[in-house]
């Protein structure tokens, strides 16, 4: 059965940094990119980051490019979201997403919440 | 490229058959995926490339479109259907989502 567990989330002031993890289960993890997103209370989805099987490649939107960073441990089937400069726009819920054929989202975390605030 | 959906909310009663609208702001071919909200739930896919189904979807859950135009269509509207739905298209970065119809029940 396919797993993924987000952890890290919380209540943090603006300007700060705060590290999402996600770890896998059940498919082997080194054959998939794997895709954050994220859902702010309320609203819609909106795509946050990718990241290629190997790690080799990033992709970002424009709203988090520069602050956020995705990366993974392949030996460790974790996936993270590095978040920096935080805003009160980037307060949602984050879902960890296994992306197949690198173009929908297969697989959802429970995701975890992020709250920007003083 | 964005993504328009229509209705913003849709009133049926269990029983109906229904279709959703997804309108993209470009060609994106058959890039389009569907995907089911509950409640205090994830997300998960329904329909991929527009009109290919997934494995333990019922069939009641259909696709069709290409280009700039998307349906969603339900065949006879279960209970556990009332939710949002969200399509998010793959054609090109930044990979976007519609801002989601909501099915109630009338």
């Amino acid at each position: 059965e396919v797993q993924l567990v987000e952890s890290g989330g919380g209540l943090v002031q603006p300007g700060r940094s705060l590290k999402l993890s996600c770890v896998a289960s059940g498919f082997t993890f080194n054959n998939y990119w794997m895709t954050w997103i994220r859902q702010a209370p309320g609203k819609g989805l909106e795509w946050v980051a990718s990241i290629t099987n190997t790690g080799g490649s990033t992709y970002y939107p424009d709203s988090v490019k520069g602050r956020f960073t995705i990366s993974r441990d392949n030996a460790k089937s974790t996936l993270y979201l590095q978040m920096n400069s935080l805003r009160s726009e980037d307060t949602a819920t984050y879902y960890c997403t296994r992306a197949e054929q690198l173009d929908y989202f297969d697989y959802w975390g429970q995701g975890v919440m992020v709250t920007v605030s003083s | 490229i964005m993504l328009t959906q229509s209705p913003a909310t849709l009133s049926v009663t269990p029983g109906e058959s229904i279709s959703l609208s997804c309108r993209a702001s470009q060609s994106i071919s058959t890039n389009l995926h569907w995907y089911q909200q509950k409640p205090n739930e994830s997300p998960r896919v329904l329909i991929k490339y527009a009109s290919q189904s997934i494995s333990g979807i019922p069939s009641r859950f259909s696709g069709s479109g290409s280009g700039t135009d998307f349906t969603l269509n339900i065949n006879r509207v279960e209970p556990e259907d009332f939710s949002v739905y969200y399509c998010q298209q793959s054609n090109s970065w930044p990979f976007t989502f519609g801002s989601g119809t909501k099915l109630e029940i009338k």
